[in-house]
């Protein structure tokens, strides 16, 4: 089945320290692959996309993510991590091409330690 | 450029009843777009609509609708509402297509049945 998995719910950092969210999606020739970001009360913000070419994608916000066909991930980092950046995170893919359905994951809450 | 507008912004109804939400895409935008987010089964796409033609469609009952007008606003439509109904209800606008362009959120629509 078409699935995208977060393995972490919740996780904490402190201010100026890196982080890193992991994300595994299915199978698929071509994967259609998103970040999005959630604050509180707030609707999605798109942090970056990868379709094809250069695996390190680089987004918004100082964040960037790598593609990672052999291990089916796209994690997303980012070097330094502010407090603002206390949201949930949810990785998605858009499986059937550039149509079809989009799947997304359970979403990581991530805390940010003063 | 006024973002994506959701309306109304909370609701209650019963179960049985019906209940049609409100969406105004970024001006320009043609792709309107429904997801479903609850605590169980997290972020779930609904459809899509450009111009005025339902594109693609998500895993959900025919009970859940939606439709979109020649000005691009878009409307959706759940009858015979169901407790599990409950969530909060986002709409997303791109100019052609929600994959390759980038979806811009609403704040969305929190419904609750009772």
């Amino acid at each position: 089945a078409q699935s995208v998995t977060q393995p972490d719910i919740h996780i904490t950092v402190s201010e100026g320290a890196s982080l890193e969210l992991r994300c595994n999606y299915s199978y698929g020739a071509t994967p259609y692959l998103f970040w999005y970001v959630q604050s509180p009360g707030q609707g999605l913000q798109l942090l970056l996309k990868y379709f094809s070419g250069d695996t390190l994608v680089q987004g918004i916000k100082g964040f960037e993510a790598e593609f990672k066909r052999s291990q089916s991930s796209f994690n997303l980092r980012k070097p330094s991590v502010h407090w603002s950046d206390a949201a949930e995170y949810f990785c998605a893919q858009n499986y059937g091409g550039s149509q079809g359905n989009l799947i997304f994951g359970k979403g990581t809450k991530l805390s940010v330690k003063p | 450029k006024a973002g994506v507008t959701q309306t109304p912004r909370y609701l209650i109804k019963t179960r049985g009843q019906q209940v049609t939400l409100s969406c105004s895409p970024i001006s320009g935008h043609r792709s309107v777009s429904w997801y479903q987010q609850t605590p169980g089964q997290g972020l779930q796409f609904l459809f899509e609509y450009f111009s005025e033609t339902q594109r693609n469609k998500g895993n959900f009952p025919g009970r859940f609708s939606g439709r979109q007008f020649s000005n691009s606003r878009s409307e959706m439509n759940v009858s015979t509402l169901e407790l599990g109904d409950s969530a909060l209800y986002l709409c997303a606008s791109s100019p052609r297509d929600r994959v390759t362009d980038t979806q811009y959120f609403g704040p969305g629509t929190r419904l609750t049945v009772l």
